[in-house]
């Protein structure tokens, strides 16, 4: 079965750098989700979009932005980047339409991106 | 705003064994699905297991199974027969339904795993 697909798997850039992560979702699942996931850390949520439209925004730094593309896949650009946004970077997807009694659907990660801002 | 808490930061289990894994909540809405991921140490996030606030039935896909208490808010998961394969850092996680479709996740700290032959 396919899965949520993320490019790079790993990137390594310098302070003050930008950077671009790809997520290309599960076909049919037009929600995708960030989130970032710091050393020893439980990941954090990012920002997410349904439908090409940003639908929540979690603690994502005003540095970083995001979109939904036509296609349904997602970039997360990251500008001046600093030491601390040194992680794993997740995208999950999950379709609409699949939810049961409690409004929820699944939500599965892609393998994720590790940045290392040297 | 959605807590959840795991209160176990390590756990051993001998191969073949069952154990369960502690997951509390905390969330005033009626509405809400708990999840299981699994993260071994080559970082990906894997699925394992959902539970929506409504289910009657703990969920169950092969050897997980969740034990939802909902009176206490507790969402437990439980491995039988551990392999060494289990070894890795549990998280549990919840979201309520969001009007914009967007359910973002609330991760808890996570318990790690460890699996002895």
């Amino acid at each position: 079965a396919a899965g949520v697909i993320q490019s790079p798997r790993h990137l390594i850039k310098e302070k003050r750098e930008t950077a671009t992560l790809k997520c290309y979702p599960i076909p049919r699942h037009d929600t995708v989700y960030w989130y970032q996931q710091g050393p020893g850390q439980d990941p954090q949520f990012l920002i997410s979009f349904y439908e090409k439209m940003q639908s929540d925004k979690g603690s994502i730094p005003d540095r970083f932005s995001a979109q939904q593309f036509s296609d349904y896949h997602s970039e997360l650009n990251m500008s001046s980047l600093e030491l601390g946004d040194s992680a794993l970077y997740f995208c999950a997807s999950s379709p609409t339409g699949t939810a049961g009694l409690a409004g929820v659907s699944e939500q599965f990660f892609g393998p994720g991106t590790r940045l290392t801002v040297l | 705003a959605q807590k959840i808490t795991q209160t176990q930061p390590g756990m051993f289990v001998q191969e073949k064994e069952a154990v369960t894994l502690d997951c509390t909540y905390d969330t005033s809405d009626q509405s809400y699905g708990l999840f299981w991921y699994k993260q071994p140490s080559s970082g990906e996030m894997i699925f394992l297991i959902y539970q929506g606030s409504y289910d009657e039935q703990n969920a169950t896909e092969g050897r997980y199974s969740l034990n939802f208490q909902k009176a206490r808010k507790s969402a437990n998961l439980v491995i039988s027969a551990s392999q060494l394969g289990d070894s890795a850092m549990y998280f549990c996680a919840m979201t309520v339904p969001n009007n914009n479709a967007g359910n973002m996740l609330t991760f808890g700290g996570g318990t790690r795993l460890m699996v002895k032959p």
